[in-house]
């Protein structure tokens, strides 16, 4: 049975400062990889898809990689800001789209 | 442009009531599934659906149902709520059955007394 395990559950660095979220997994035979956040009391907005076949996704200041045979993923948040405070999460993409979620890191970007 | 709309954003219920919590996505997404959300444990997925007509079981579907007559809405239905039940519940949508970005809605939270 798949496990999605994200280290720390909480992080908390000053503005401008690049981080790495980390994301391991137990099942190397994933479809995808995805990272989502979520701000309190909403719902979750997709930040990368990493498809089995790819290494890596950037968007902007987001970056997030794959290695499957080592059973990890790590999103990497260039110069953070305040803005980018909120809880983010992992999750691996099985068969007909199920997603297997980790429990996410809590980040606080302070000003 | 909506996205997917889920109705209601809270409620409360008595242990043995029954509800459904109203999912509808305005993109044409052939795919649909329910998720639960709870404290330490993650996002567990309740049911999904691959098209009109065509639902399957996730990983906890006891105790809730759900049907797809059209493509736009995908409703869960708790028979006979219980405190276990307590939760916050998301809906999400996509284009592709086998792999693809999960539009989410804002979520529903229930608490059952």
């Amino acid at each position: 049975k798949q496990e999605v395990t994200q280290i720390p559950a909480a992080l908390s660095v000053p503005e401008g400062e690049n981080l790495v979220l980390n994301c391991s997994f137990t099942d190397s035979a994933i479809y995808n990889l995805q990272w989502f956040r979520q701000d309190p009391g909403k719902g979750l907005t997709s930040l990368l898809l990493i498809q089995s076949s790819q290494r890596e996704q950037t968007s902007g200041r987001l970056n997030a990689s794959l290695d499957k045979s080592s059973g990890r993923s790590t999103l990497y948040i260039a110069a953070s800001q305040p803005g980018d405070s909120a809880t983010y999460l992992c999750a691996c993409g099985g068969a007909t789209n199920k997603l297997i979620f980790g429990t996410g890191t809590l980040l606080a970007v302070q000003p | 442009n909506a996205g997917v709309t889920q109705t209601p954003k809270f409620q409360v219920l008595k242990t043995g009531q029954s509800m459904t919590l109203q999912c509808a996505q305005d993109m044409n997404h052939e795919y649909m599934s329910w998720y639960r959300q709870d404290p330490g444990m993650g996002l567990r997925l309740i049911h999904y659906s691959v098209g009109a007509g065509i639902t399957d079981q996730g990983e906890v579907p006891n105790g809730y149902n759900v049907s797809r007559s059209t493509t736009e809405d995908f409703p869960l239905r708790l028979l006979s709520a219980a405190p276990s039940q307590t939760s916050v519940y998301f809906c999400a949508s996509s284009y592709s059955a086998v792999s693809g970005e999960l539009f989410f809605g804002e979520g529903s939270r229930l608490t059952v007394l």
